[in-house]
């Protein structure tokens, strides 16, 4: 069965840190990977996706993600956080046509930048 | 490009009584989800659909829950009766068909309270 874990409910980031956020995930076929943000009273916006190709995918607002498909991980990175990045952060992972073609959501990690 | 509305943003009802919420979907869109996002089940998929046409409603939870699509702009998603349950935040979201790259564009939510 298709899954997506977000191991962490809540990650703390000094501002001007590394972040990273981790996602692993489980389907059938080459997955398609993706991640999103939610900000407060908001809808998700989409950040970035893996389809194929270079395993360093970079999106929005300076964030990237690197895809490992021996650990079918997809850890949302960035170099150095702002206070503004706290969001909540959604991975999810599409597979291939047919029962696995919907977009399965983790759980989703809050991320806490801290001034 | 005005992204996904959906109205209204707040909807606080008494048991019992019809819920009715609306969404435009980007222009040029042809798939439309509806999700439900509480604290406790986080993302679920209520229906989508494809061209207006309904193609999976199987996470809509009960017979109270019904959703239109009556043309390419326009779809509702409606609660009768509703229950304290229900409450929750519903997001809109639209896509180019069926791509699997293809990101989901999502409307602010409304938040639906049911007392």
């Amino acid at each position: 069965a298709q899954s997506v874990a977000q191991p962490e409910d809540q990650v703390n980031v000094a501002e001007g840190n590394p972040l990273t956020v981790k996602c692993t995930y489980s389907v059938s076929g080459n997955p398609y990977l993706f991640w999103y943000v939610q900000y407060p009273n908001r809808g998700l916006q989409f950040l970035l996706k893996y389809i194929t190709g270079d395993n360093l995918v970079k999106g929005s607002y300076g964030f990237e993600a690197e895809f490992n498909k021996s650990q079918t991980s997809f850890h949302l990175k960035k170099p150095s956080a702002l206070v503004s990045d706290s969001a909540l952060y959604f991975c999810a992972v599409r597979g291939a046509r047919g029962s696995n073609y919907q977009l399965i959501w983790g759980a989703g990690t809050k991320l806490i930048i801290k001034p | 490009d005005a992204g996904v509305i959906q109205s209204p943003r707040h909807e606080v009802t008494e048991m019992g009584q019809e819920v009715t919420l609306r969404c435009k979907p980007i222009s040029g869109h042809n798939s439309l989800f509806w999700y439900r996002q509480t604290m406790m089940r986080g993302l679920e998929l209520l229906i989508y659909f494809n061209n207006n046409v309904p193609i999976d409603d199987s996470g809509m939870p009960e017979d109270r829950f019904s959703a239109k699509m009556p043309n390419a702009s326009f779809s509702t998603l409606k609660i009768q009766p509703s229950e304290p349950r229900d409450s929750a935040v519903y997001f809109c979201a639209s896509s180019f068909i069926a791509g699997r790259d293809s990101p989901l564009h999502f409307g602010n939510g409304t938040r639906l309270t049911v007392t």
